[in-house]
C-alpha cells in the first residue's frame, strides 16, 4: 500500500485565488482527517468523515474553507478566496478507528503559502 | 471536550542522555494515549501508545508511563541520539471510533 496520498505537496499562491488540496486514503480506512499545522497553533483537526459523511467540522477556521469526500478514495480541501494566514501545512490523515487499530496514518502534507 | 497540555514545548538534551516529555488530560473516561514522532519536514508517525488496562509500555529506548489518578503520561526516551531529534505529540481519546486530541507538540533537540 502507499500509504495517504496528498497532492500537490507544495504551492504557492496569490492572496485572493482558490486553492484546492487533495488526499486519498488507505484503501478500506473509514476515517479520514484533514489537519492543519502551524507554528503558532500546532496541528489542529479541521474535520473529519466517517464512511464519507462529514461528521465534525467545527475546527474548520471560517466560511472561506470547505471539504468534500465524494467517494471513500478522494477528498478535497478547498480555500476560497485564500488569504496569507491560510500559509500553514495541511496534513490528511486515514484511519481505520474502531477497528484493528485507532492508528492515524498521515500522509506527507502539503505545504501552503499564500503570498 | 478533551483537553491536552504537553511540557515542555521544546527540549535540548546531549547525546546519550535522557529525555522525558509530559503530557495531562482532562477527560477521565480517556483510555488511549498514543505518541507520535514528526522529523523535519516529514509526517507525523505513530511510534508508541500505551491504554489505560497498564501503567508502562516499553519498546527498546522508547517508554511510556500512565497515572490515570493524576491523569498525566509521560514519553522517556534513554540513551538519547541525534536522530531521536524530532517533534514528539501526545494525544488522548476514549479509544475505539473516538477521535483522539493532540498536544501541542514539543521539540526535542539532540545534541551530538
Amino acid at each position: 500500500d502507499a500509504g495517504v496520498i496528498q497532492s500537490p505537496r507544495h504551492e504557492v499562491t496569490e492572496m485572493g485565488q482558490e486553492v484546492t488540496l487533495r488526499c486519498k486514503p488507505i484503501s478500506g480506512h473509514d476515517y479520514l482527517f484533514w489537519y492543519r499545522q502551524t507554528m503558532m497553533r500546532g496541528l489542529e483537526l479541521l474535520i473529519y468523515f466517517n464512511n464519507n459523511v462529514p461528521i465534525d467540522d467545527s475546527g474548520m477556521p471560517e466560511d472561506r474553507f470547505s471539504a468534500k469526500m465524494p467517494n471513500a478514495s478522494f477528498s478535497n480541501l478547498k480555500i476560497q478566496p485564500s488569504e496569507p494566514r491560510d500559509s500553514a501545512v495541511y496534513f490528511c490523515a486515514s484511519s481505520p478507528l474502531g477497528l484493528a487499530t485507532e492508528t492515524q496514518y498521515f500522509g506527507p502534507g502539503t505545504r501552503l503559502l499564500v503570498l | 471536550g478533551e483537553n491536552v497540555e504537553q511540557h515542555p514545548s521544546t527540549l535540548s538534551v546531549q547525546e546519550g542522555d535522557s529525555a522525558v516529555i509530559k503530557c495531562t488530560y482532562s477527560d477521565s473516561a480517556s483510555n488511549y494515549f498514543p505518541w507520535y514522532k514528526q522529523e523535519l519536514g516529514k509526517r507525523p508517525q505513530l511510534i508508541i501508545d500505551i491504554r489505560s488496562n497498564v501503567g508502562e509500555k516499553k519498546d527498546q529506548r522508547i517508554a511510556v508511563t500512565l497515572n490515570k489518578t493524576a491523569k498525566h503520561f509521560s514519553l522517556h526516551i534513554t540513551e538519547t541520539q541525534p536522530e531521536d531529534s524530532a517533534v514528539y505529540f501526545c494525544a488522548a481519546s476514549k479509544g475505539g471510533s473516538y477521535i483522539p486530541t493532540f498536544g501541542r507538540g514539543t521539540s526535542l533537540i539532540v545534541h551530538p
